[in-house]
């Protein structure tokens, strides 16, 4: 079965410090990978994903991810945070369904907060 | 595109009240989901639909939560009877089918039933 696990509940860093965000996955397959953001009162907004190819993806907002197989690992990072990435941020692994459509299963989440 | 749209942004009702919650997804995608949120859960899937047909709705919870989607571009969440424990924030996704494509999602409902 499919299981995302997120280690981390809640990481505080200071504004231009680096960032990482654990992420492990467990699925029989090979994995099709997301990283997402929710920001307070807000739906969850795609950050960046992997399907196949190059372990080091690139995604919007300077973040970036490195899918590790023989780590079962799919960690978020960013050279220098801004206060503007306080949010909640979460790892999904995908499952191509039967009927070819694609469910998401969440980890729990990592909430970021930035301190000045 | 104006992403997934989903009203009402917040509802409160009492216990035993019937709740009906609307989606509209991107036009175009085959694919639409209903998740809720809860600090407890996390994120839960609750039915997808392909193509407006339901496939699986294991996921939801009890026979009070219902949903049905009459065409591509509305699918309706409807509680009845709603009771506190209900009380989270759901949201609805959609994408295209068999493209691995990701999920996009509303900016949710958020009930409380009191």
């Amino acid at each position: 079965a499919q299981s995302v696990t997120q280690p981390d509940i809640h990481i505080t860093v200071s504004e231009g410090a680096s960032l990482e965000l654990r992420c492990n996955y467990s699925y029989g397959a090979t994995p099709y990978l997301f990283w997402y953001v929710q920001s307070p009162g807000q739906g969850l907004q795609l950050l960046l994903k992997y399907f196949s190819g190059d372990t080091l993806v690139q995604g919007i907002k300077g973040f970036e991810a490195e899918f590790k197989r023989s780590q079962s690992s799919f960690n978020l990072r960013k050279p220098s945070v801004h206060w503007s990435d306080a949010a909640e941020y979460f790892c999904a692994v995908g499952a191509s369904l039967e009927t070819g459509a694609n469910n998401l299963f969440f980890g729990t989440g990592t909430r970021l907060t930035v301190i000045p | 595109d104006a992403g997934v749209i989903q009203s009402p942004r917040h509802e409160v009702t009492e216990m035993g009240q019937e709740v009906t919650l609307r989606c509209k997804p991107i036009s175009g995608h085959n694919s639409l989901f209903w998740y809720r949120q809860t600090m407890m859960r996390g994120l839960e899937l609750l039915i997808y639909f392909n193509n407006n047909v339901p496939i699986d709705d294991s996921g939801m919870p009890e026979d009070r939560f219902s949903a049905k989607m009459p065409n591509a571009s509305f699918s309706t969440l409807k509680i009845q009877p709603s009771e506190p424990r209900d009380s989270a924030v759901y949201f609805c996704a959609s994408s295209f089918r068999g493209h691995n494509s990701p999920l996009h999602f509303g900016n949710g409902t958020r009930l409380t039933v009191t």
